[in-house]
């Protein structure tokens, strides 16, 4: 069964750090190119950022410079190192699998919280 | 970003009835298009790909039209499982955008 175990949310203050992690299992990693998607109270879905098979990295405006997207495919596991927190990175994020190399997303995972507040 | 304009924001329906639910994109964007459906506390799940191409495993009262930049999802025949909010998403260029959402609720 293919599944995507989202971990790494909680409660922090603006100007902090977290670092959510996604664990992959039932297919082969390493081809897939995966997202990133958040989803603030009662809005829709925003693509935060992706990353290719090969490694090749995109951001939305809203976060460039403060968020990393890495993958350790020998660990199956996705990484989104996310800096200089605001309350408006409030959200759910979910970890989603693309389908091949498109960028639409046929798996997701249930998501973890994150909070910004003081 | 391309922007995706969905309509109506909320609908309410019956069991049995046919839906239809628009998406418009401010660029030609072929068929580099999906629909989404979620339900309170889920994630999101993939209904329709390629503007046209259901997933598998998904119910086929549920069918996907257009090209370029106008886009429809339309239930067939409303099942009381498929009262949710519909997403429409575009794919042919980074950022992927997402619609405000139609939520659909139960006349």
């Amino acid at each position: 069964e293919v599944q995507l175990v989202e971990s790494g949310g909680g409660l922090v203050q603006p100007g902090g750090s977290l670092r959510l992690s996604c664990t992959a299992s039932g297919f082969t990693f390493s081809n897939y190119a995966m997202t990133w998607v958040r989803q603030a109270p009662g809005k829709g879905p925003e693509c935060v950022s992706a990353i290719s098979n090969s490694g090749d990295t995109y951001y939305a405006d809203s976060v460039r410079g403060r968020f990393t997207l890495s993958r350790d495919n020998s660990k199956n596991t996705l990484y989104l190192q996310m800096n200089s927190l605001r309350a408006e990175d409030t959200a759910v994020y979910y970890c989603a699998k693309n389908r091949g190399l498109k960028w639409y997303m046929d798996v997701w995972g249930k998501g973890t919280t994150v909070t910004v507040s003081s | 970003a391309i922007q995706l304009t969905q309509s109506p924001s909320s609908l309410s329906a019956s069991v049995g009835d046919r839906v239809t639910i628009t998406c418009l994109t401010s660029q030609d964007i072929s068929s580099a298009f999906a629909w989404y459906q979620q339900k309170p506390g889920k994630a999101p799940k993939l209904l329709i790909y390629e503007a046209s191409s259901l997933e598998s495993g998904v119910p086929s009262r549920f069918s996907g039209s257009g090209s370029g930049t106008d886009f429809t999802l339309t239930i067939s025949s409303l099942q009381p499982e498929d009262f949710a909010t519909y997403y429409c998403q575009q794919f042919n260029s980074y950022p992927q955008t997402f619609g405000q959402g139609t939520k659909v609720e139960i006349k």
